[in-house]
């Protein structure tokens, strides 16, 4: 009964590179949700996806983010051009229903940037 | 905009002892205020689950409670343990998004031998 999986689980980009963090929900969740924690700061909302749809997008930065959730493969946060400020851990949480399902979380993808 | 307190930030007790961390939000149209561990390099744990319409729930020695109308929540942990020891956080999930926790920014627990 596999939880929801991170993959990697750190990850180390230098200045100006992409980082592509990946997240497989739950089985049986279609609902995807995608929270930062930047260093002594609580976790903030990113962004809610459905599969092949962004449903709430309110807590993404305007530029370099993106997040996508395709009808097959996990789904995708995608920072370009990454600088020290995005230095975080990104973690995932996938739930069966809307929102009001409880929200399961994935051990998150640390991401250091040199 | 919804915002989400918790108290004490850091708390150290001797193993055996009953405590309560507390948490605090501004607005009280929520779905559901849930209450998270999370151990350090680690994901989160889901410990409970408070609905709007419910009071309390018990999960073992772990007991959380919902005021709504105050914007008050308390987890009270019974008979500590040094295995007890992580990061608690609470979050709620606010009426009309349906989709994004505010979470508190914790409380930093260690039980003590």
């Amino acid at each position: 009964n596999a939880g929801v999986m991170q993959n990697p689980r750190h990850l180390v980009r230098r200045r100006g590179q992409e980082a592509r963090l990946r997240c497989s929900p739950m089985k049986g969740h279609s609902h995807v949700y995608w929270y930062r924690q930047l260093p002594e700061e609580g976790l903030k909302f990113m962004v809610y996806l459905q599969k092949e749809n962004i449903i709430d997008e309110s807590g993404m930065p305007k530029e370099r983010f993106s997040a996508e959730f395709p009808k097959e493969g996990p789904s995708i946060l995608r920072i370009q051009q990454v600088v020290r400020g995005d230095s975080a851990a990104y973690f995932c949480a996938s739930s069966p229903g809307q929102g009001f399902s409880p929200q399961h979380f994935g051990d998150g993808t640390r991401l250091s940037i040199l | 905009k919804q915002e989400v307190t918790q108290i004490p930030a850091a708390l150290s007790v001797p193993e055996g002892e009953n405590l309560v961390l507390n948490c605090s939000f501004t607005d009280s149209a929520i779905y559901n205020l849930q209450w998270f561990r999370q151990d350090p390099g680690k994901g989160l744990t889901s410990l409970l689950l408070i609905q709007s319409s419910q009071r309390e729930q018990t999960s073992g020695r772990l007991n959380a409670s919902l005021d709504k109308s105050s914007g008050r929540s308390t987890l009270y942990i019974a008979a500590s343990q040094p295995g007890d020891s992580a990061t608690y956080l609470c979050a709620v999930l606010a009426t009309g998004t349906a989709s994004k926790l505010t979470f508190g920014t914790g409380t930093r627990l260690q039980v003590t031998l």
